[in-house]
C-alpha cells in the first residue's frame, strides 16, 4: 500500500495568514483527497484533487479559501488561505490503496490559529 | 445523499473483553464498500477491516469481526480479547465508485479499554 509523507506535522499560525500542507506519495495515484477533522469531531471531505485538472470542492468549501495544487501524480499541497480560529483542525489528505478498496491517510497536520 | 450513523459516542470496556461498536448507514447505491477506521492519540488514521457489500461473508482480521447486514444497512463491529492498545477513536466510513470514491464517515465512538 502507498506510504504518505505529510508536512507539516503541527503548526501555529496568526489569523489572518496562510498555511501550505503538502503530501508526498511513494507511488503514483490518480486521485487524492483532503479532509479536516475539527476538534472532537469527524472527517469531513475538503475536496478531490486529480493530477491535471481543477480539484472538485465539496459543498461549504471554495477555492479561494482552501486552494489545491496537484502537479504531478504523487504530490499535493492545500492551503489554508486568510486564516481564522475556526480553520484550527487537523487536515489530512489521503489516497485509495489500488486494488483492495482500502484508503491510506497522511499523518495529518494540526493547526492552531491564534 | 450518502450518510453514516454511530450512534455510541463513547464506549468502555475491561481488558480481554469483547466489545461491539454500532453502525449504520444510508445509500440507494448497491455496489458499496465500507470501513472501520482507529484513530489513536496520534491522530493517524488507521484501516482496522473492510467490507465489500456483495459479499455475504463477514469480514474478520485478527481479534477484529463485523457484522455487516446488508438489508437492515448495519455494520457492527466486534472487537474480541480488547487490548490497552485499542483505545481510540474508532469510525465507521462508507465508499462507493458511483460516488466518486469519497469516503463518508460516521461521527467516531471514543472507545476506552480498562486495565
Amino acid at each position: 500500500s502507498a506510504v504518505i509523507s505529510q508536512k507539516p506535522s503541527r503548526d501555529i499560525c496568526q489569523r489572518g495568514t496562510s498555511l501550505t500542507i503538502q503530501c508526498q506519495v511513494d507511488s503514483q495515484v490518480t486521485m487524492m483527497f483532503w479532509y479536516r477533522q475539527q476538534p472532537g469531531q469527524s472527517l469531513t471531505l475538503i475536496a478531490t484533487a486529480n493530477q491535471g485538472s481543477e480539484a472538485t470542492y465539496e459543498s461549504g468549501f471554495v477555492i479561494d479559501k482552501f486552494p489545491i495544487s496537484r502537479p504531478n501524480l504523487t504530490f499535493s499541497t492545500l492551503t489554508v488561505s486568510n486564516m481564522s480560529p475556526e480553520d484550527s483542525s487537523i487536515y489530512l489528505c489521503s489516497v485509495p490503496r489500488p486494488g483492495t478498496y482500502g484508503y491510506t491517510f497522511g499523518s495529518g497536520t494540526r493547526l492552531t490559529v491564534v | 445523499a450518502q450518510t453514516v450513523t454511530q450512534s455510541q459516542p463513547e464506549m468502555s470496556v475491561q481488558e480481554a473483553e469483547t466489545v461491539t461498536l454500532s453502525c449504520t448507514y444510508d445509500t440507494s447505491e448497491n455496489n458499496y464498500y465500507l470501513f472501520w477506521y482507529k484513530q489513536p492519540p496520534s491522530r493517524q488514521m488507521i484501516l482496522v477491516i473492510r467490507q465489500e457489500a456483495y459479499k455475504q461473508q463477514n469480514a474478520t482480521e485478527n481479534r477484529f469481526s463485523v457484522n455487516f447486514q446488508k438489508a437492515a444497512k448495519s455494520f457492527s463491529l466486534k472487537i474480541s480479547d480488547s487490548q490497552l492498545g485499542d483505545t481510540a477513536m474508532y469510525f465507521c466510513a462508507f465508499g462507493a465508485m458511483e460516488y466518486g470514491n469519497k469516503l463518508v464517515f460516521g461521527a467516531g465512538t471514543i472507545l476506552r479499554v480498562k486495565s
